[in-house]
């Protein structure tokens, strides 16, 4: 079946610890976006990427970072810069409207 | 600049019409969307509506566009417990590359 796999759903990082969130997809879509959501506020882009090999930077990067490596594969890094990571985080594809995964749950403990 | 608002709460009872609105900043969007989230899930596309058109229905689902107004609402009629979820819209601005800017999502709670 075609679609976006995010894994793991849940996780949990020590203070001061970099994690690291997987995107897969099998669509063939070239762009794909990173969105974190906080409660009331919506979705905040983090960072997107149009073409392998390239990437940009959304509204919050400040404490993350991507890779594009591959068409299929946009990770997600959640370094210890980042003060405030306890969210839930969601990666999209964007073909003519977004297709999501089904979202990480990252808890600092 | 881009602002995509939403009220945040909508309560109905099951068998009601629910109608959820949307307001948005920026007129050079093509196309505008309805995404439905279930609790720790992702978001699916409900359904979305070309800028050129006033009214779309699909089965229960019936989206009104007032470009004047830069105004979007999603009517759902014989609104079920199923339909609870957090119901986002979001407009994809003509200068963007095709981003999505959403706005910050009416929870719709259903009571039987």
């Amino acid at each position: 079946d075609g679609g976006i796999t995010q894994s793991p759903k849940y996780l949990f990082r020590k203070e001061g610890q970099n994690v690291t969130l997987s995107c897969e997809q099998n669509l063939n879509h070239d762009a794909m976006y990173w969105y974190r959501q906080d409660p009331g506020q919506g979705l905040r882009l983090i960072y997107y990427s149009q073409i392998v090999n390239d990437f940009q930077k959304g509204d919050i990067a400040e404490g993350y970072s991507v890779s594009r490596e591959k068409k299929e594969s946009f990770p997600l890094t959640v370094t210890s810069a980042q003060k405030n990571p306890t969210a839930f985080y969601l990666c999209a594809t964007l073909a003519g409207t977004a297709f999501f995964g089904q979202g990480t749950r990252l808890t600092v403990v | 600049g881009e602002d995509v608002e939403q009220s945040l709460f909508l309560s109905v009872r099951e068998g009601d019409s629910s109608v959820i609105n949307c307001t948005y900043t920026d007129s050079s969007s093509t196309y505008l969307y309805w995404y439905k989230q279930e609790p720790g899930a992702g978001l699916q596309l409900l359904t979305y509506i070309f800028s050129n058109m006033d009214m779309k229905q699909d089965q229960r689902l019936t989206v009104l566009l007032n470009k004047k107004d830069k105004h979007l609402s999603l009517r759902i009629a014989d609104t079920q417990t199923g339909d609870s979820a957090i119901y986002f819209c979001a407009e994809s601005p003509y200068n963007q590359g095709g981003k999505l800017i959403f706005g910050q999502g009416t929870e719709l709670s259903v009571k039987p």
